[in-house]
């Protein structure tokens, strides 16, 4: 089972300022079978990125990802106050998907 | 528009059983796998069971294999999970999802989720 390690566990930004999380797979995994999730409470969990670098369709483009081998990336270049919330990454390269364990981005 | 909606949690005793369903509607059912996820009280998403679009391959996590089975009727668009055998951990919010793709084992995300239905497994 591929361990996906998501860091840091906590971000406290201000709206405006630029969030950097990180995704690191246990193994390598295709880019292709790489994706990000925002999970608000009370909401169900969103598509943002697929195959590590897309955008899912509505998703601002302040929203980007990178990365390859082991290592992702999720930025969001200016945070807005709709984008506080619970970031996830996945692998979904094989039929044994695992999430990373989340990373909150909380109003600092 | 793609809708998801689950139904079926409840209070449920150690070892004891509960079906879920999710319908769906938007999208051409038969066409996409489907997953289930869940979320425990303070904890993070964990992938639960994918069925592909034909309902010839199913995958559960390590964690409900042998106890959980999930299947789809594709005439009526609805997905299921059977779960048996419960356990208190598995107390959760339980998320059905499309993937977006016709096999769980390719490259395709969960593009589209229901709101969830609580579980809750206490004696």
């Amino acid at each position: 089972e591929t361990v996906l390690t998501q860091s840091p566990g906590t971000l406290s930004l201000s709206p405006g300022e630029r969030a950097t999380l990180s995704c690191r797979a246990s193994q390598r995994i295709s880019s292709s079978s790489l994706g990000w999730y925002q999970h608000k409470p009370g909401q169900p969990p969103r598509l943002l990125i697929y195959g590590a670098s897309s955008r899912a369709a509505g998703v601002p483009d302040r929203f980007s990802g990178s990365g390859s081998g082991t290592d992702f990336t999720l930025t969001i270049s200016r945070l807005e106050p709709e984008d506080f919330a619970v970031y996830y990454c996945q692998q979904y390269g094989t039929s044994s998907w695992t999430f990373g364990q989340g990373t909150k981005v909380e109003v600092k | 528009e793609v809708q998801l909606l689950e139904s079926g949690g409840s209070l449920v005793q150690p070892g004891g059983s509960l079906r879920l369903s999710c319908g769906a509607s938007g999208f051409t059912f038969s066409n996409y796998a489907m997953s289930w996820v869940r979320q425990a009280p303070g904890k993070g998403l964990e992938w639960v069971s994918s069925i592909s679009d034909s309902g010839s391959g199913t995958y559960h996590a390590a964690s409900v294999r042998g106890r959980f089975t999930v299947s789809r009727d594709n005439s009526e668009s609805t997905l299921y999970l059977q779960m048996n055998t419960l356990r208190v951990d598995d107390t959760a919010v339980y998320y059905c999802a499309k993937v977006g793709g016709r096999t769980p084992a390719g490259p395709f995300p969960l593009d589209f989720w229901g709101q969830g239905t609580l579980v809750t497994v206490s004696s």
